[in-house]
């Protein structure tokens, strides 16, 4: 069965510092990766996806997560958050079917 | 695209009464989620359909907990009878589901409180 482990539950950080928060999972076959964004009382939003190709990528505000495979990881990355960054982050692992969430990291940045 | 759809935003019920949560896919969507969110156990899929068809039902709490989705435009989500521990926030996601790779689109989720 699918899993998703975030190792941090809260991050606290000062504007401009940089972020990485981690994500590993555990499943079989092939496949597909994402990091959503909560912001308070807000739906889901996603933030960057792997399917194939680059094991780096890019998403939206300045966030990028890079794909090992053989650590079985997808950390989430930003060299310089704001204060606007504070939410909580979410990994998603998608196998053949449905999509499997983390436990979620939330972030809080300090102006 | 008006996106997904949930209704109503938020819900206020007593506990034994029966609950009925709504989600709209986008149009052209081929598969529906609805996930439950609490602090505790963070985001928890419960029913995902394929083509209006549930394929898998086993993150479903309890027998009280039931999903349907008549038509490509239009899902519910049954809880019968409530119980306070069904406070959440419940999100309805859809996505077009082509080949291995398809992302998912979230709706605003629908905050339940039962007391």
């Amino acid at each position: 069965a699918q899993s998703v482990s975030q190792h941090n539950h809260h991050v606290i950080l000062s504007e401009a510092a940089s972020l990485e928060l981690g994500c590993n999972y555990s499943y079989g076959g092939t496949v597909n990766l994402f990091w959503y964004v909560q912001y308070p009382g807000q739906h889901l939003q996603l933030l960057l996806k792997y399917f194939s190709g680059d094991p780096l990528v890019k998403g939206i505000k300045g966030f990028e997560a890079e794909f090992i495979k053989s650590k079985f990881s997808f950390n989430l990355r930003k060299p310089s958050v704001q204060w606007s960054d504070t939410a909580e982050y979410f990994c998603a692992v998608q196998g053949n079917n449905d999509m499997r969430f983390g436990a979620g990291t939330r972030l809080t940045v300090k102006p | 695209d008006a996106g997904v759809i949930q209704s109503p935003r938020h819900e206020v019920t007593e506990m034994g009464q029966e609950v009925t949560l709504r989600c709209k896919p986008i149009s052209g969507h081929n598969s529906l989620f609805w996930y439950r969110q609490t602090m505790m156990r963070g985001l928890e899929l419960l029913i995902y359909f394929n083509n209006n068809v549930p394929i898998d039902d086993s993150g479903m709490p309890e027998d009280r907990f039931s999903a349907k989705m008549p038509n490509a435009s239009f899902s519910t989500l049954k809880i019968q009878p409530s119980e306070p521990r069904d406070s959440a926030v419940y999100f309805c996601a859809s996505s077009f589901r082509q080949g291995g790779n398809y992302g998912y689109t979230f709706g605003s989720g629908t905050r339940l409180t039962v007391v």
